[in-house]
């Protein structure tokens, strides 16, 4: 079972920001371990956006940023675009179980 | 650009083994962290295990049991073998490379994924 939680869904208006929350533990955010988001679209492999907290791989528009304070981190995606939508994982190192960890997933939607 | 290309047999009988392999192109696999993840029809991601280009491996406790990683820098490709399969291993397998920030590495190139499916 995954060791990072996210709430199921999020949605908001085109233009609207949205913002996508990632809770762990002591022994993975809380650590200071980074936090990395992917966005993945139906039937295709996900893709990363964010990597080290807030750093962008190189093409990934600027309105996504990252963030992480205690045992949480946030991902916020400013002026939503249609073509935003889709599942949002984030992912760290847990030292307990010494591996690599995903959250639980959020759906964003554009209404 | 760099491709990770998934192969496999796409249909496995409950209780035999499973083979993966990636092929790699537009990168050496040399000197650098591979990984295999998966993901249940529907589900979240799991991380099954990272290999480096020297061999070296490390699993998933959930799954070390009943998985091993292999790596041919002749073909530039990685392999995912898994024995004792059953209905829950049913996902689609995704090669990717790490992006080494150790200990807590992201994955930047994915595979398209390979459906794998386990009968009974």
């Amino acid at each position: 079972q995954s060791v990072l939680t996210q709430a199921p869904s999020v949605s908001g208006a085109p233009g609207q920001t949205v913002t996508i929350s990632c809770t762990g533990s002591r022994s993975n955010i809380g650590a200071g371990y980074d936090v990395h988001w992917y966005h993945q679209l139906p039937g295709t492999a996900p893709k990363l956006l964010i990597f080290g907290d807030n750093d962008r791989p190189s093409g990934v528009p600027d309105r996504f940023s990252g963030s992480k304070s205690g045992t949480s981190a946030s991902l916020a995606i400013t002026g939503l675009q249609a073509e935003d939508e889709g599942e949002y994982y984030c992912q760290s190192y847990d030292s307990s179980l010494n591996g690599f960890v995903f959250g639980t997933g959020t759906k964003v939607t554009a209404l | 650009q760099v491709q990770l290309r998934e192969s496999g047999p796409g249909l496995v009988k409950a209780s035999e083994t499973l083979s993966l392999t990636c092929s790699v192109s537009g990168d050496s696999i040399v000197d650098k962290y591979w990984s295999w993840i998966r993901q249940p029809a529907g589900k979240g991601l799991e991380w099954i295990g990272r290999i480096y280009s020297s061999g070296r491996a490390k699993y998933n406790p959930s799954l070390t049991s009943r998985v091993t990683m292999s790596v041919d820098t002749s073909k530039n490709q990685f392999s995912l073998t898994m024995i004792s399969v059953t209905a829950a291993d049913t996902a689609t397998y995704y090669c990717a490379r790490n992006l080494v920030r150790y200990p807590d590495d992201a994955f930047d190139i994915w595979g398209q994924g390979t459906v794998i499916t386990v009968s009974s």
